[in-house]
This record gives structure tokens, sequence and C-alpha cells, in this order.
């Protein structure tokens, strides 16, 4: 079946630091990514996505580039933020696929990021 | 304002004793989705909703019950509740087949069961 596999947590950076979420999956066909993000006491906002090979999802400084060969989906940001500190989900939907998978996202464990002023 | 809205947001109970939280978006969504939130698992779905009357189910739907009687609300029932389904229980919709699975979240109900 279908699986999101992310970097363990969790992560401790200091403001303006460089960020990397490494996020793999397992899937058939041709899935769509995303990255949502959870802030504390609230539920999940899709933070970006992408939808084919190539892609690059952007949002808030943040990116990710759909790599199929690699079967990656990395997020990344150049210079984060004490507002930044929160959980990031990397997430996958088999649309387009057809099936009982249609709509349905499976989601990797999520990593907690801490950013210290 | 867009939003899924869930009740209540914090709930604690007993074993067997029945309970209802409830699922309400106002975005004309036709999916609906229930989801639980375990620490180092993610999130699971639970039930999905494809529209009005369909349901079917997710990775984790024993000991829950779904309805889908109007397109805006899809309650998860909980017959008899058990410690094991203590969790952080999030609802979600989407406009389904227009877009990939582009899912807006509720805040989450956390339940606990003693």
């Amino acid at each position: 079946g279908d699986s999101v596999t992310q970097m363990e947590g969790p992560v401790t950076l200091s403001e303006e630091a460089f960020l990397t979420i490494n996020c793999t999956y397992t899937a058939t066909g041709y899935p769509s990514l995303f990255w949502y993000v959870q802030y504390p006491g609230e539920g999940l906002q899709l933070l970006l996505k992408a939808t084919k090979a190539d892609d690059k999802g952007s949002n808030k400084g943040f990116e990710a580039t759909y790599r199929k060969e690699t079967t990656s989906f990395h997020l990344e940001k150049g210079s984060v933020q004490v507002s930044d500190s929160a959980v990031y989900f990397c997430a996958l939907s088999a649309d387009g696929n057809g099936g009982t998978s249609y709509g349905k996202l499976t989601f990797g464990q999520g990593t907690i990021l801490t950013v210290h002023p | 304002e867009a939003q899924v809205t869930q009740n209540p947001r914090y709930l604690i109970t007993v074993t067997g004793k029945k309970l209802t939280v409830t699922c309400s978006q106002n975005m004309n969504h036709e999916y609906m989705s229930w989801y639980r939130q375990d620490p180092g698992l993610g999130l699971r779905q639970i039930y999905y909703s494809m529209n009005v009357e369909v349901t079917d189910k997710g990775d984790v739907p024993e000991g829950y019950k779904v309805s889908r009687k109007e397109k805006r609300n899809f309650p998860l029932i909980l017959e008899s509740p058990s410690p094991n389904q203590t969790s952080l229980y999030f609802c979600a919709s989407s406009l389904g087949s227009l877009r990939p699975s582009e899912q807006f979240f509720g805040p989450g109900t956390r339940l606990t069961v003693l």
C-alpha cells in the first residue's frame, strides 16, 4: 500500500537557519504530494503541494520539489523564523488512480520543528 | 468565513458510554473524512464520504460509525468507546472530484476515554 516516511524529529534550529525536512514515499502511479503544517492547538493547514513530477510547490518561503526518480518531496526553507515552530506533515494522495483510494491522504508521522530566537 | 467546525473540542468520557463528535463544513464540499492523530503515527483515516449517503471505511474503522445525511454534516459516532480510542480527531473536507485532495481540516477534538 501507499506510505510516507519523514525524517525523525524533533528538529531544533536557531532563527535564520536553513531547514530541510526529508520526505520519501511509496505509491503506485502518480500521486499528488503535499506538506501540511499544524501550529500548536490548531488543525492542519495546507502549506504547499505538487501534482506531477518536477513540480515545485512553494508558500511562505517554504519549497518542495516532486522528485519521481528518488520518490522524494523534501521541504526546505532558507531562513526559519520563530513563528515557523510547528509540526510538519508530508502526505500523498493517490487521486487519479481511481478506486477506493480516491481523495484519501496518507500521512507521514510528522516532524516537530522548534525555532529558537 | 469558509471553515470546518467540530464539536466538542475536548471530551473526557468513560468506557462504554456512547458519544458523537459533530463535524460541519460551509464550503459545499462533496468529500468529507475523519482522521485520528496519534504520536509517532501521523494521521490515519477512519472513514470517508464521497457524497450524501455514500460512506466507506478508511484504514482504522473499527469501533467507529459515521453517517452522511446532509452534505454539510459528517458526525463520528463511538457506540462503545474504549481507552484505545483516546486520541486527537480531525474532520476534513474537500471539493472531491474537482481538486486533488486539497483538504481543509477542522480544529480537532481531543478525546479521552477512561
